[in-house]
């Protein structure tokens, strides 16, 4: 199976400033690449699918990029709302599987 | 909008069968995939496996040998059970919609419900 790398476990950014988060694939994940948003005692929710496409109603302050093996999240001009842990989900081969998430916290 | 809720057993003793279902209500079960996945502060995220229409499924390597998923149309249900259950399988249990295909994302995702094994 793929083994999804998140890097770095633990991100600590001002409000207002940007962050990048990392995805690495052990194997590649062609662009078939999900970026999911938890808070705490929520579920993860959808941000990003097909590696870059926006999932409706995510601000244009999430943008994902990357195919292969690399991929990156990046969130522009952060909110309160932002902060929270981020996890990629590699669907190109089966099984599914997850990355072990980034908490993305204010600093 | 589709949406996804969890219900079940919130405390399961070792060894014995845990018995979830997932109803789906704003939308039509036919032509997606339907998915538990479960996490857990050891393991993280875990996909166990999906149904789909008449009752086709595919499951993890990992839960294989142990986990059945099923599917009641009729309800806008479908269901998990895991037999012979450990304190390793103390999790917040989710189920998720994936599209028309299997190689596709989870979109929308119920709440979750924490199942804790112990005796």
């Amino acid at each position: 199976e793929i083994v999804m790398t998140q890097s770095p476990g633990t991100l600590s950014v001002s409000p207002g400033e940007s962050a990048t988060l990392s995805c690495r694939a052990s194997q590649s994940a062609s662009i078939n690449l999900a970026w999911y948003q938890q808070k705490r005692g929520q579920a993860p929710r959808l941000l990003i699918y097909g590696a870059s496409t926006r999932a409706t109603g995510v601000p244009a302050r999430f943008s994902g990029s990357g195919s292969g093996t690399e991929f990156t999240l990046t969130i522009s001009s952060l909110q309160s709302e932002d902060f929270a842990v981020y996890y990629c989900h590699q669907y190109n081969n089966w099984p599914d599987t997850f990355g072990q998430g980034t908490k993305l916290e204010v600093k | 909008q589709v949406q996804l809720q969890e219900s079940g057993p919130g405390l399961v003793k070792p060894s014995e069968t845990l018995s979830l279902t997932c109803t789906v209500s704003g939308g039509s079960m036919w032509n997606y995939y339907w998915n538990w996945i479960r996490q857990s502060p050891g393991k993280g995220l875990e996909w166990i496996g999906y149904v789909y229409r008449g009752g086709t499924t595919n499951y993890s390597p990992s839960f294989r040998s142990r986990v059945t998923i099923s599917v009641d149309t009729s309800k806008n249900q479908f269901s998990l059970k895991m037999a012979s259950v450990t304190a390793a399988d103390t999790a917040v249990y989710y189920c998720a919609r994936k599209g028309t295909t299997p190689a596709t994302w989870f979109d929308p995702w119920g709440q979750g419900t924490l199942v804790t094994v112990s005796s």
